[in-house]
């Protein structure tokens, strides 16, 4: 079975850090791209990062760019997402989503229950 | 930037067809894709490149693409259709991946 698992969620305080991550399973992980997709409570969905199968692209939203680092290690199947300088506009349940194929443009097939962020003080 | 405007809200009648607009600047020359979302739960693709199906999808979902707006068309509904729906496109000119608003589809 196809599978993410996300973990790393919590309560932080404006300013601090934390570290998501993403367990894959079930498929070949090296061969797709990784998103991370956001959620806002009551709002709609926000694309936050994506990154290549090799890494070798990498892309952020402006809203992210510049405090938050993906990543992902292929050797234990995990995407990584590094959320530094937090902000309380940042408190959202965080999807890991699969690219359908190798490339960035492909549509997101698979998707986590998500983890929650709140950002507060 | 790109951005995807969508109708906040869609009513339709059970067994009718529901068509949910995603609009765009040139859009036909995106690939376009539709994901649903019901409460509590994490999205799904429900059609992708603007008309293909993925496995285990009905094929009362069916999507198309043309000029400033892509469609997703919804026959024969039923009460558990009832969601959010969101359009995507990959923007390449900024290499962004761009949601639509979402657009809450009730069945009456």
């Amino acid at each position: 079975e196809v599978q993410l698992v996300e973990s790393g969620g919590g309560l932080v305080q404006p300013g601090r850090s934390l570290r998501l991550s993403c367990a894959a399973s079930g498929f070949t992980f090296d061969d797709y791209a990784m998103h991370w997709v956001r959620q806002a409570p009551g709002k709609g969905l926000e694309w936050v990062s994506h990154i290549s199968w090799n890494s070798g692209s990498i892309a952020y939203a402006d809203s992210v760019k510049g405090r938050f680092t993906i990543s992902r290690d292929n050797a234990k199947n995990s995407l990584y997402l590094q959320m530094n300088s937090l902000r309380a506009e940042d408190t959202a349940l965080y999807y890991c989503a699969k690219g359908r194929e190798l490339s960035l443009f492909s549509a997101m097939d698979v998707w986590g229950q998500g983890t929650t962020v709140t950002v507060s003080s | 930037s790109y951005v995807l405007t969508q109708s906040p809200s869609v009513s339709v009648a059970p067994g009718q067809t529901a068509r949910i607009s995603c609009g765009g600047n040139n859009i036909e020359s995106k690939n376009v894709h539709w994901y649903q979302q019901k409460p509590g739960q994490a999205p799904v693709l429900v059609v992708y490149d603007d008309s293909d199906r993925p496995s285990g999808i009905p094929e009362r979902f069916s999507g198309s693409n043309s000029g400033n707006t892509a469609t997703l068309t919804i026959s024969r509904v039923e009460a558990g259709d009832e969601a959010d729906y969101y359009c995507q496109v990959w923007a390449s000119s900024i290499n962004h991946v761009i949601f639509g608003g979402g657009t809450k589809l009730t069945v009456l």
